[in-house]
């Protein structure tokens, strides 16, 4: 079936360090493709989506792009801030079931200042 | 800014009680969502709604329960809580058909003792 899979935190960096965070997935057809945020003691925000090969998606200086050849959905940040410091979640939507949400497991980001 | 509301935040409370949880979103989407997320981030669908007097059970086996008489309001609802039932549970809505994002409530932290 189909399924993500994230890099395993936690991701620490220093503030204004680069930033990615690799997300990868296996599925039929052509899902879309979301990267939540969830802070500490709140729920998930979405941050960014893509919902066709080669689209960017872009929020917040976060960008992702999806890649239909490689299967990715990278988050990359050029400089992060103590703020960015939450958990992140790459997710998709099958193209069979697009009320469906399938997530990966999160990855925890420490920024430090 | 999304508009859907969980009440209460945290609740600590015994075994044995009965417990509902509240979910309100106020954007008329038709479908709602229960996620249960433990304590290793990871997230499970319990329970799904495409409007109302339809519920339908998720990935995750839940003894909880949930009801949808009208289109904005989602509760969650456990007749006898254990320590077991102890977790973190967000609820989550969206529009239509196609592929939107699920928009998330700020979830509510239950602690059985």
């Amino acid at each position: 079936g189909d399924s993500v899979t994230q890099m395993e935190g936690p991701v620490t960096l220093s503030e204004e360090a680069f930033l990615t965070i690799n997300c990868t997935y296996t599925a039929t057809g052509y899902p879309s493709l979301f990267w939540y945020v969830q802070y500490p003691g709140e729920g998930l925000q979405l941050l960014l989506k893509a919902t066709k090969a080669d689209d960017k998606g872009s929020n917040k200086g976060f960008e992702a792009t999806y890649r239909k050849e490689t299967t990715s959905f990278h988050l990359e940040k050029g400089s992060v801030q103590v703020s960015d410091s939450a958990v992140y979640f790459c997710a998709l939507s099958p193209s069979y079931n697009t009320d469906k949400l399938i997530f990966g497991t999160g990855t925890r980001l420490q920024v430090f200042p | 800014e999304a508009d859907i509301y969980q009440t209460p935040r945290y609740l600590v409370i015994g075994t044995g009680k009965k417990i509902t949880l509240e979910c309100s979103q106020t954007m008329g989407h038709d479908k709602m969502y229960w996620y249960q997320q433990d304590p290793g981030m990871e997230l499970h669908l319990i329970h799904y709604s495409y409007g109302v007097n339809s519920t339908e059970k998720g990935d995750l086996s839940s003894e909880s329960t949930v009801s949808r008489i009208r289109t904005e309001h989602f509760p969650l609802t456990l007749e006898s809580a254990r320590p077991s039932h102890t977790s973190q549970y967000l609820c989550a809505s969206r529009r239509g058909e196609g592929p939107y994002e699920q928009y998330f409530g700020p979830g509510t932290r239950l602690t059985v003792t």
